[in-house]
């Protein structure tokens, strides 16, 4: 199993750009959750969704951040227009378990993100 | 609001040494308590622990649960420099939206040869 899949691994960009994240879970699991890791806040859970459908999406900072998942085996996180403040490393992991169970989460490598 | 805090935050031991690295949890509705080790880059799983007074153990790793006083440790015995890592501790509580993991902020061990 190639495990938990992410591009761009890292993204160097202008404030301002759009910005698309991308990760392909493991086959077979239902639940996909991304984080975001800063020095200065630790790890943060964005969103999270179960069979496809977001389920938590309270810890997305505001609205220029956007996720989606069209399918089991493909979601997107998207940062429109983006700021130096979201420079960090985009955790993507999934985990098997329906909603209301709880399961080993694997991370994929992240995507390491600048915003100049 | 869920709430998982960590100590020490930083830890600088000898090769051979044993440490314990403390977890302590106020959420609502715990479901599991989850090690993870994060070296340079994604954390990688450890443990998960359900259940009170039962130990998790892997190999020189140990980790127990205790959920009427709300902690968790990891121990890690004859420790190496490869035990140097952030060491991430989680805790799954169902909500009303479902599963959610609240992470704490980790604490930073560095094996000295």
């Amino acid at each position: 199993d190639a495990g938990v899949i992410q591009s761009p691994r890292h993204e160097v960009t202008e404030m301002g750009q759009e910005v698309t994240l991308r990760c392909k879970p493991i086959s077979g699991h239902n639940s996909l959750f991304w984080y975001r890791q800063t020095m200065m806040r630790g790890l943060e859970l964005l969103i999270y969704f179960n069979n496809n459908v977001p389920i938590d999406d309270s810890g997305m900072p505001e609205d220029r951040f956007s996720a989606k998942m069209p399918n089991a085996s493909f979601s997107t996180l998207k940062i429109q227009p983006s700021e130096p403040r979201d420079s960090a490393v985009y955790f993507c992991a999934s985990s098997t378990g329906d909603r209301g169970s709880y399961n080993e989460q694997f991370f994929g490598p992240g995507t390491r993100l600048t915003v100049l | 609001e869920d709430k998982v805090v960590q100590s020490p935050l930083s830890l600088v031991v000898h090769e051979g040494d044993t440490v314990t690295l403390n977890c302590s949890y106020e959420v609502t509705n715990f479901r599991s308590l989850l090690w993870y080790k994060q070296e340079k880059k994604a954390p990688t799983f450890l443990f998960m622990l359900t259940s009170s007074g039962i130990e998790k153990k892997s190999g020189r790793l140990s980790s127990i649960l205790d959920k009427k006083e709300l902690f968790s440790i990891l121990n890690i015995t004859a420790t190496q420099t490869g035990d140097s890592a952030v060491y991430l501790c989680a805790v799954g509580a169902l909500n009303n939206a479902g599963n959610m993991l609240t992470f704490g902020g980790g604490t930073r061990l560095m094996v000295k040869p």
